[in-house]
């Protein structure tokens, strides 16, 4: 079955750099997240998006944003990146509706220099 | 949430042994719970989730129990197989409220031949 695709899965950036992280959900799914896990820990929810329209916020730092657009992959773009910055960038996605499960994807490796 | 930097709760235990993994969940509002699997370098793998109208729920060699009263999660897996060894991650979320998961810390489990 057709998994969660996420790009690049490593990505190397110096500080104060920018960094575009890419989301493909699973083929139907409406609703993307975003998440955060740094080494040894859990995930922490960053936002989400419903239908092209942000669904819900977490602990997203204000120098990162996000968007879904119309075929619903999504990007998470993150400016004047900093060391405390990498980490694993999980996305997931659900159907709305059908059921609430969460289905990751494989992450992206964020290396800050 | 809580850092628990680099040492996460450990389980050992031997192939083919029935292993129980426990999670303090902490919303009493949460209705809905899902465990996840994750290795090493990969994303969450869902194992299998349960809603507070229940107690039990059975998978393939997985059962899940919920205590509501006392906020407590387990996940059994039976036969333990070396295929088994990873983090595992409960998480909690309210249907119809906010969309992110709450994730608890993770443990992880250790299978010794």
């Amino acid at each position: 079955a057709a998994g969660v695709i996420q790009s690049p899965r490593h990505l190397i950036k110096e500080k104060r750099e920018t960094a575009t992280l890419k989301c493909y959900p699973i083929p139907r799914h409406d609703t993307v997240y975003w998440y955060q896990q740094g080494p040894g820990q859990d995930p922490q929810f960053l936002i989400s998006f419903y239908e092209k329209m942000q669904s819900d916020k977490g602990s997203i730092p204000d120098r990162f944003s996000a968007q879904q657009f119309s075929d619903y992959h999504s990007e998470l773009n993150m400016s004047s990146l900093e060391l405390g910055d990498s980490a694993l960038y999980f996305c997931a996605s659900s159907l709305t509706g059908a059921e609430e499960t969460q289905y990751f994807g494989p992450g992206t490796r964020l290396l800050v220099l | 949430g809580e850092s628990v930097g680099l040492h996460l709760p450990t389980l050992s235990v031997q192939e083919g042994d029935n292993s129980i993994i426990n999670c303090a969940y902490s919303n009493s509002a949460s209705d809905y719970f899902i465990w996840y699997k994750q290795e090493s370098g990969k994303g969450p793998q869902f194992i299998i989730d349960i809603r507070s109208n229940m107690d039990k729920r059975q998978g393939q060699r997985v059962t899940v129990l919920l205590n509501k009263t006392v906020k407590h999660l387990s996940l059994q897996i039976a036969a333990t197989q070396p295929g088994d060894s990873a983090v595992y991650f409960c998480a909690e979320n309210i249907v119809g409220g906010a969309d992110g998961l709450t994730f608890g810390k993770g443990t992880h489990l250790i299978i010794q031949p």
